[in-house]
């Protein structure tokens, strides 16, 4: 199985900031890389997929890079509706593995 | 606009066998994968397995022996089997709509369920 590890496992973080958070896999995956947004008692949202594309409907302030083991998450002005956890996921091979998720809060 | 719904028993008894039906409105089921995931209060995701519209499957290593999945195009409709119950298996399970073709040739599951919470007890 491919690992996918994420750092930090939470961050403290206030509206306005550039936030970052880092996903990495146990060996290559090129570009099957997702992020996902969950907020509490509700399904993970779609944000990010092939690592750098954005999901429709997504807002400009979210933006993925990365290829090969080491994607990025950025967020570049959190706002409010944004304190959530963030999960990604490979989808190079199965069984299909998510990293352990970073819950961003209100600093 | 495409909706899934799981359902299913709330509560299940330890050693007896979870059966889940995930049903997509709003679309075909054909031509895509349909998976499962589940996520254990406060925990993180897992993800079960998935199905093909022609039937095709791929399960979790940690979990093959115990799953079974099915697709009825007819009702479009999913389900889910997981025999041999335990309390570990009490968690919330999605479903989600996991598309191969362009832009989507990465295969992210861009649509998920509300999910099902299921608790194992007796």
């Amino acid at each position: 199985d491919i690992q996918m590890t994420q750092s930090p496992s939470s961050l403290s973080a206030s509206v306005r900031d550039r936030v970052t958070i880092t996903c990495r896999a146990s060996q290559s995956i090129s570009n099957y890389l997702s992020w996902y947004q969950q907020k509490p008692g509700k399904a993970p949202k779609l944000l990010i997929f092939a690592a750098s594309s954005l999901q429709s409907g997504v807002p400009s302030r979210f933006s993925g890079s990365g290829s090969g083991t080491d994607f990025t998450l950025t967020i570049s002005s959190l706002q409010p509706e944004d304190f959530a956890t963030y999960y990604c996921q490979q989808s190079y091979s199965t069984p299909r593995t998510f990293g352990q998720g970073t819950k961003v809060e209100s600093k | 606009q495409v909706q899934l719904q799981e359902s299913g028993p709330g509560l299940v008894k330890p050693s007896e066998t979870l059966s889940l039906t995930c049903t997509v409105s709003g679309g075909s089921i054909n031509t895509y994968f349909w998976s499962w995931i589940r996520q254990p209060a406060g925990k993180g995701l897992e993800w079960i397995g998935r199905i093909y519209t022609s039937g095709n499957t791929n399960y979790n290593p940690s979990l093959r022996s115990r799953v079974t999945m099915s697709v009825d195009t007819s009702k479009n409709q999913i389900s889910l089997n997981l025999t041999s119950l335990t309390a570990a298996d009490t968690a919330v399970y999605y479903c989600a709509r996991e598309p191969q073709t362009h832009p989507y040739t990465s295969r992210p599951l861009d649509y998920w369920g509300q999910g099902t919470p299921v608790t194992v007890s007796s």
